[in-house]
């Protein structure tokens, strides 16, 4: 079956250090690639996709390409801010459309301090 | 900005007791879900609605879980009688086409005691 497998956290950082969160998956043909965030009280954003092997989503300076021969979606950030502290959601919908189910990776929580 | 909207932000509740969790999903979005967060694991994928019938579910959404749209607007999840594994963070999506984003609603905290 489909699963999602991020990094294990809590990540805690320094503002303007570089962030890396790791995503893989596990999906038959090409399924699509999801970033979600999730801030403190609320539900899950958006963050950025790919629908595509070697497309780039790109969102508030965050980055991801969609990899297939590493099956992987890494969330990258240049320098990051205090306000980017939240629960990042990797996940995936496959390639057959049937209802769109999403299936998430753990979480990751970003904590990102002055 | 359109958004989802999911009452109540928090429901505690004694095991045995039967629940609704409503949602409120964007005016012009057809297919509508819910997923669940158990504290510190993964969000899981319950149950997904589309042309006022189930279109998918898991394994997770047996005979005690069951949704409806009773009146146009709300989608509510019911759960007959609540067990303690069932507490949890609930999230109800809706979507307006199977190839764009689902948007998310905040979630209703479940404590069943």
């Amino acid at each position: 079956g489909n699963s999602v497998t991020q990094m294990e956290g809590p990540v805690t950082l320094s503002e303007e250090a570089f962030l890396t969160i790791n995503c893989t998956y596990t999906a038959t043909g090409y399924p699509s690639l999801f970033w979600y965030v999730q801030y403190p009280g609320e539900g899950l954003q958006l963050l950025l996709k790919a629908t595509k092997a070697d497309d780039k989503g790109s969102n508030k300076g965050f980055e991801a390409t969609y990899r297939k021969e590493t099956t992987s979606f890494h969330l990258e950030k240049g320098s990051v801010q205090v306000s980017d502290s939240a629960v990042y959601f990797c996940a995936l919908r496959p390639q057959e459309t049937s209802g769109s189910r999403l299936t998430f990776g753990e979480g990751t929580q970003l904590t990102v301090n002055p | 900005e359109p958004e989802v909207t999911q009452t109540p932000s928090h429901q505690v509740t004694q095991m045995g007791q039967e629940v609704i969790l409503r949602c409120v999903p964007i005016s012009n979005h057809l297919y509508f879900y819910w997923y669940r967060q158990i504290l510190g694991q993964k969000v899981e994928f319950l149950v997904s609605f589309y042309n006022n019938e189930i279109s998918e579910k898991s394994e997770i959404f047996d005979d005690q879980f069951s949704v409806e749209r009773p009146d146009g607007s709300n989608f509510t999840l019911k759960i007959r009688s609540t067990k303690l594994e069932d507490s949890a963070m609930y999230f109800c999506a809706s979507l307006r086409d199977a190839y764009n984003e689902q948007f998310f609603g905040p979630g209703t905290r479940l404590t069943v005691l």
